[in-house]
């Protein structure tokens, strides 16, 4: 089966701090996306991509960035956390049809 | 953005019963409609697919159905079990060109199956 691999799986951040979530994929995945669940939300994408070095917005890319330095790689940085980032992020990756999805991290901002 | 409806967001029924889920789409050049399932503290795990040249797809209790003209997409579990209980996911695949694909999630149903 697909490896997507999350770090840390949760974490506690202080509002304003920085925050940076890491994910990698064993897979030799094209594509790779950042999403964030929230309860009566669903999952929503925050950024993706599609080849290294190379990035594009989601749905709602407002207060995070993201980076892929390379194809296994993909980090989702929030700038100056806020308590409105608290949520499950889910890291993901895909040849272009099925997604497989990392574990998960839980963040928390106090 | 594109956004894919889902209903109902929660569903209760019993052991043995069957229980639907339906899902609409905006965009009419969505390809690939896959479902997923999570249980409490993992996570989401495709269960089923179909594409958009199908208008049934079937693996075992599961079946889906597409009508592309509608725009709508639905999964039916047949004979449902309690270990069938969790949230679902229904997606529609939205193609951005140069940008590439997107994957985008209705906001889930929590199905409860009662024994």
């Amino acid at each position: 089966e697909a490896a997507v691999t999350q770090s840390p799986r949760s974490k506690v951040a202080v509002t304003g701090g920085k925050v940076t979530l890491s994910c990698h994929q064993t897979n030799n995945h094209d594509y790779m996306y950042w999403y964030r669940q929230d309860t009566g939300h669903g999952l929503r994408l925050i950024h993706y991509s599609y080849v290294a070095d190379s990035t594009e917005k989601g749905d709602i890319p407002d207060g995070y960035k993201a980076s892929r330095p390379s194809q296994e790689n993909f980090s989702l940085i929030l700038e100056l956390a806020s308590l409105s980032q608290t949520a499950v992020y889910f890291c993901a990756s895909t040849p272009g049809t099925e997604v497989f999805f990392g574990k998960g991290t839980r963040l928390t901002v106090v | 953005g594109e956004q894919v409806e889902q209903l109902p967001s929660i569903l209760r029924v019993q052991e043995g019963s069957s229980a639907s889920i339906n899902c609409s789409y905006e965009d009419s050049a969505s390809n690939y409609f896959p479902w997923y399932k999570q249980e409490p503290g993992e996570n989401p795990k495709l269960i089923i697919d179909i594409r958009s040249n199908m208008e049934r797809k079937q693996i075992q209790e599961l079946i889906v159905l597409l009508d592309k003209k509608a725009k709508r997409f639905s999964l039916h579990i047949t004979d449902t079990q309690p270990g069938d209980s969790a949230m679902y996911f229904c997606a529609a695949s939205v193609n951005y060109g140069s940008s590439g694909n997107k994957l985008i999630f209705g906001i889930g149903t929590l199905l409860s199956v009662k024994p």
